[in-house]
Parts: C-alpha cells; structure tokens; sequence
C-alpha cells in the first residue's frame, strides 16, 4: 500500500461546478499536508498547505484534513477552465513528504 | 525574481548514452531537490541537497546516476548510460528551509527521451 493514495481520475466537470479532489494517507505521523497543481509541460505549484486537522479556505479553494480517517480533501468552488490542471496531494512531516499520483481535472466551458 | 531554471527542457538520446542535467536554484535557497516524474505519477525524490551536502540519496539508483552541487548552488544530475526506462520529466526544486515540509518551488522540467 502507498503511503498517499489518490485517484488519477481524469475528471471532467462543467464550467462553475463544485470539483471535490480527495487522497487517503496511512501513515499517522503525518502532520503536514500540501496540495499543489501542475499545468502541462509545467512543475508543481503551491496551491494549499494545511498543518494537522481542520479546514484552509483560500478564494475558491479549500482543502480540509481528517486525521481520524486520514482522509484529505480540495475543494474548489466555481470551477473555471483555468482550473484544468493535475492536482497532486503530498503529506508528510519535517523530515520527508510523500506524493500521490495526481488527479486529472479538466474544466469545459 | 527569477525562478528554478532548469536546462535542456528537452532531450532525446539512444539507450546507454550519457546525458546531464543542469538546476540554477532560487538565490539563497540553501535546499535543492531532483525529482523524477513518469506520465501520470507524482514526483519521486531522487536527491536532496542541503547547500552542497547530499542529505537524503536514498531512492537515487546509485549504479547509474550520480549527482553534484558544487558551492551549494548550481546543480548537476547525470545518467550514465541510459536505458529505455529512464524516459522521464526530470525536475529540479528549491526551497528555502531544510524541512520536508516547507514549499518548493519547482523548475518547468527537463523532458528526457530515451530511444
């Protein structure tokens, strides 16, 4: 089992829909939680950091962790077809961070 | 300012040939990582580099790959020689603490084709 799981879709959605982007990690040392997103032929980018347990809201994006179920959530309200890009989970802790696979979103006017 | 500058962005070469790769870090970012990335996967951590300190090597395929940071800036990962296998988006990182988990700031990629 991967220590971050995440589905690689690909996931469609139409223009102004709400996208939920979801992983699972197993190791419960976890603490640091990171959401970044990949356009084409680009490197990662930043798009959410969340330490432990709780909710991060930043414009249309919030990402939301549940240590219970080790369960981390993005969400993004009022999708735009600028939002077409892979979203890659990560978490870890000071010492190392592990990366899900990427989920494929494509937003359609 | 400038970001991660990665160079070639892309490279084409016959299976066990040499072929590097060059980084320029974010200035005053201590911390270099080289990630290899295959289509569809999340990045796997090659390197990682503390100014010019090697501080985590541990998924780096030593037999064929070998890397440097001379004066804790510039950055240079080889293979020697390449096999099929090792097509990959090859990406270079900063940041600018030691921590796993503070932000890193990537490259666009080198492309590497391996025929």
């Amino acid at each position: 089992q991967k220590e971050v799981e995440q589905d690689p879709g690909p996931l469609s959605v139409p223009e102004g829909a709400i996208v939920s982007l979801n992983c699972t990690y197993s190791n419960s040392a976890f603490q640091y939680f990171m959401w970044y997103r990949q356009y084409s032929r680009k490197g990662p980018e930043l798009l959410m950091y969340t330490y432990s347990s709780g909710n991060k809201e930043d414009g249309r994006f919030t990402a939301q962790v549940d240590k219970s179920s080790k369960y981390i959530s993005l969400f993004i309200r009022d999708s735009q077809p600028s939002d077409s890009a892979t979203y890659l989970c990560a978490g870890g802790n000071n010492r190392k961070l592990i990366w899900g696979l990427g989920t494929s979103l494509a937003v359609n006017p | 300012e400038a970001g991660v500058v990665q160079s070639p962005r892309y490279k084409i070469i016959e299976k066990k040939q040499p072929v590097a790769f060059w980084c320029n870090p974010i200035s005053g970012h201590n911390t270099l990582y080289w990630y290899r990335q295959n289509l569809g996967q999340g990045p796997e951590l090659l390197i990682r580099y503390e100014n010019e300190e090697a501080v985590d090597d541990s998924q780096l395929p030593k037999d064929r790959f070998s890397a440097e940071r001379l004066k804790g800036v510039d950055s240079t990962l080889k293979i020697q020689p390449a096999e099929l296998g090792d097509s990959a988006v090859y990406l270079c990182a900063s940041s600018p603490g030691p921590e796993a988990n503070t932000e890193a700031f990537f490259g666009q990629g080198t492309r590497l084709t391996v025929v």
